[in-house]
């Protein structure tokens, strides 16, 4: 049973287009976590988010945990190549735990 | 700064056979991950160490052994190796309990069990 489910796999997308990716459970986190990975790298971590509600912003990314904490969003503003990679959320089930779940990734390819 | 070193980079096994995977991280980290990352599958925690001395068993831990030789250095051992073995293997390190202030992967193993 995979507790985080990531929408969409794919998405290809021209230069400047917005986009945004979902990572879903029917359980609630404790936190959550995005990371980006690029082929024949490990994950990067981008951001953690802890508190119902929160929006994060890194550049043109943003993050928002939902209110019940069972999901999160990230939405890229004027997407471009470089953003190009694997995104995966991750969350922890209860408060200080090693055991980050990971959902199955969005595959996101931007082009020039 | 190397931070998460991971060696081998490519390993081909029969079935059957056995081999360690190594990793080694220069950050003082405490705590150190394997998980094991499967298409369509997100990554899957094998096993964990939260200190050294000490290992714990994650999600999907059957058929292999870990060893937290010290701070470190935590190696993954698969003793018979099966084709559903086959995967990229991550090993990982934080600063605490957890990868919520700081979670650094190494570059993976990408190992096939023919």
């Amino acid at each position: 049973t995979q507790l985080l489910e990531q929408s969409p796999q794919f998405l290809s997308i021209q230069e400047g287009e917005n986009l945004t990716v979902y990572c879903n459970s029917s359980s609630v986190f404790s936190s959550l976590q995005w990371y980006r990975q690029e082929p024949g790298e490990g994950p990067v971590l981008l951001v953690t988010v802890v508190t119902g509600g929160e929006v994060k912003k890194l550049k043109r990314l943003t993050f928002q945990f939902g209110d019940a904490r069972k999901d999160s969003s990230l939405h890229i503003t004027a997407a471009q190549p470089g953003d190009t990679g694997l995104y995966l959320c991750a969350g922890a089930r209860t408060s200080g735990t090693y055991k980050y779940i990971f959902g199955t990734g969005t595959r996101l390819k931007v082009l020039a | 700064n190397a931070g998460v070193t991971q060696t081998p980079k490519f390993q081909v096994l029969k079935t059957g056979q056995s081999m360690t995977l190594q990793c080694a991280q220069d950050m003082n980290h405490n705590s150190m991950y394997w998980y094991r990352q499967d298409p369509g599958m997100g990554l899957r925690l094998i096993y964990y160490s939260a200190s050294e001395g000490t290992t714990d068993k994650g999600e999907v831990p059957n058929g292999y052994n870990v060893s937290r030789l010290n701070k470190r250095e935590f190696s993954l051992r698969l003793e018979s190796a099966a084709p559903s073995q086959t995967s990229v293997y991550f090993c990982a390190s934080s600063e605490v309990r957890s990868f919520a202030r700081s979670g650094d992967f190494g570059n993976g193993t990408r190992l096939t069990v023919t």
